[in-house]
């Protein structure tokens, strides 16, 4: 089975400062990854994803995550963020013998970005 | 593409009511839909799986007499919570997957349910 730890609840930090969400994942078999944000009251968008390939994956506004699989993460940074980039992040896995099924998502980190 | 909707947005209702939440995917065939429960300040977690023309198949916990799941259609998927109590207050999630080969799911809006 798979589990995702999102060792942060609240990261807070000043607009145009950089940012990094942590997410590490337990698996013992291959995995896919993946960075959502939900803003409030709104459902969930998906920001990038890992499935295979390059370690570093670049998502929509801004955001980029590395996977490293010998520390088991999948952190999400961005350079300079925004105060529109407040909002909660969730990092999911999904086990590719099931695909997009069986998603684990994260507890989360609500990211406030301070004007 | 791949927009996913879900109606009502909100609702309140007594206890006691049945509430259906529908879940739409506008612009493609879903073959596969989710229903996720969100509590606040917490994470998302899978209620059951819904294939069309199928049964639902529901996740350890989850009482199927309680959420009644409908995938009659490709697009559509609904989401009965019957004989609502205070404690079914949550943000329902649905999602929906194109094709099994698909890797992705793409969310809809939630439906934010409070019970009186």
């Amino acid at each position: 089975a798979q589990s995702v730890t999102q060792l942060d609840s609240q990261v807070p930090v000043f607009e145009e400062a950089p940012v990094e969400l942590r997410c590490n994942y337990s698996s013992s078999v291959s995995v896919y990854l993946f960075w959502y944000v939900q803003y409030p009251n709104q459902g969930l968008q998906l920001l990038l994803k890992y499935l295979s390939g390059s370690t570093l994956v670049k998502g929509i506004n801004g955001f980029e995550a590395e996977f490293n699989k010998s520390q088991t993460s999948f952190h999400l940074r961005k350079p300079s963020v925004h105060i529109s980039d407040t909002a909660e992040y969730f990092c999911a896995v999904s086990n590719p013998l099931t695909g997009a099924n069986n998603l684990f998502f994260g507890t989360g980190t609500r990211l406030t970005v301070i004007p | 593409g791949a927009v996913v909707s879900q109606h009502p947005s909100w609702v309140i209702c007594k206890s006691g009511t049945s509430v259906k939440i529908e879940c739409r995917s506008l612009d493609f065939q879903a073959t596969t839909m989710f229903w996720y429960r969100q509590f606040p300040k917490q994470s998302l977690m899978l209620m059951a799986t819904s294939n069309e023309g199928s049964k639902a198949t529901y996740e350890q916990g989850v009482e199927k007499d309680k959420f009644l799941i409908n995938h009659a259609s490709l697009t559509l998927s609904t989401l009965t919570v019957t004989s609502a109590h205070p404690e079914d207050s949550s943000f329902y999630i649905c999602s929906a997957r194109r094709d099994r080969a698909e890797n992705e799911q793409f969310f809809g809006p939630g439906t934010r349910l409070t019970v009186l």
